[in-house]
Order: C-alpha cells, then structure tokens, then sequence
C-alpha cells in the first residue's frame, strides 16, 4: 500500500518555542492530507484537512495561529505549532489521501511532542 | 452529526480465543466503514474497509468485519487471537464528503 513518512518520531521543545512535523507522502500524489492530534489512550481528534495550494480548514477550536500547516505540494505537508506551551504535549498524526478517492486514507507513524 | 461508538474501551481475551470488538455508527446515509490498529507510540494501520458490495469483509491478520445495515453496526471478529494482536482498535466512518471519524477505540488485551 501507500506509504506516509511522518518526521520527526518524537521532538522535546522548550516553552516558548516552535516545532515543526513534516508529513510526506513517498509513492502517491495527496491531494488531501489531514492534521489528528491524539491525547493519551483517547482516540484521535482531527485538527485540520489541508488541500496543496490552498488554505487548511481547521475544525472547530483548532487555533489557525497556534497550529500552522503548511500544504506547498502533492508529497508534502508540515505542521508548525508556535509558541509551544506544555499542554501543547501530544501524539500528532497525519494521514493523505490520493486524489478524490477519500475512502482511504494512509496514515504517519505520528510524532510525539513533549514540550517542557 | 456522523459519530461511531465502540461500546467497550477495553477487551482482555486469552491467547487462542475468539474476540469481537463492537462498533456501532450513527448516518443512515451511506456509509464507508474501516477498522484500524494502532500499537503503542505509532500510526494507524488499515485492518479493513466495507465501501460496498458483500457485508463480510475480511481483512489482514485474519480479522473480519460484518457491515450490518439494519442495525448499524460493523463489529470486527477474529476466531482465534494471539498475544501480538494486543493493541488499539479504532473503528472509523465517512458519510458523504466527511473526513473520518473516530470512535474512542477499544484496547485488546491477549492474555497468554
């Protein structure tokens, strides 16, 4: 199947900083790519739905200033979250999806923030 | 609004015996219906998806799913598990143009 590489695997910040997550699509063109945040044992949350070239659309209580995503081509899309604060900590995962089929999706191996 | 539960959070099952994990939906449109798994500090991987055609879906690692139309289900079965299916079970639904949603997933746990 398609593969999703998701880097990096896990990232400690400082308070105060901003991290950057990488999400790469290796063998197919994603149109779609979709932001999850997932806090412990709880299922996952989604962020935003990003489209190459175009403005993410982040769901509700998602802020568009603090989460930043970035969807400059068809292999690639990167999450930045500013100004990180602890309670920023979390499993971030993204997933892409080829083209208009949306019944599938190929998810990252997630990245484990730690912000201290 | 599109929801998917999964009644039970977690699931301790001896080594060798049948399990199911049970997941419900809410749309009576359409639906496409996928189960995933997550082991500990990864990404998901796709078990199965019913898009269409014959309710029994079977997917990897032996697992299979029955979609139930009438009663809104698609409960996910294996007839004899081993210790390293322990993990996370997400089952996830798209009605019309949605991204996925997840149910809160249920932990399998395969006692030895």
């Amino acid at each position: 199947g398609a593969v999703v590489s998701q880097h990096p695997s896990w990232v400690i910040c400082k308070s105060g900083t901003s991290v950057k997550i990488e999400c790469r699509s290796l063998d197919f063109q994603a149109t779609t790519m979709f932001w999850y945040r997932q806090f412990p044992k709880q299922s996952l949350m989604l962020m935003a739905t990003s489209n190459e070239g175009s403005k993410a659309t982040y769901e509700q209580g998602v802020e568009k200033d603090k989460f930043l995503i970035n969807h400059a081509s068809l292999t690639l899309s990167t999450l930045t979250v500013t100004s990180a604060h602890p309670e920023d900590s979390s499993f971030y995962i993204c997933s892409a999806s080829q083209g208009a089929q949306k019944t599938e999706a190929f998810f990252g191996q997630g990245t484990r923030l730690t912000v201290v | 609004a599109q929801s998917v539960t999964q009644l039970d959070s977690q699931v301790p099952v001896f080594e060798e015996a049948p399990v199911e994990l049970r997941c419900n939906y809410s749309s009576s449109v359409s639906v496409y219906l996928f189960w995933y798994v997550q082991y500990p500090n990864q990404g998901l991987q796709l078990l199965l998806k019913y898009l269409s055609g014959s309710t029994l879906v079977k997917g990897i690692n032996g697992f299979e799913a029955e979609f139930n139309k009438s009663q809104t289900s698609f409960h996910l079965r294996k007839p004899s598990v081993h210790i390293s299916d322990t993990a996370e079970y997400f089952c996830a639904v798209i009605s019309g143009n949605t991204p996925l949603v997840f149910g809160k997933g249920t932990r399998l746990s395969v006692i030895a």
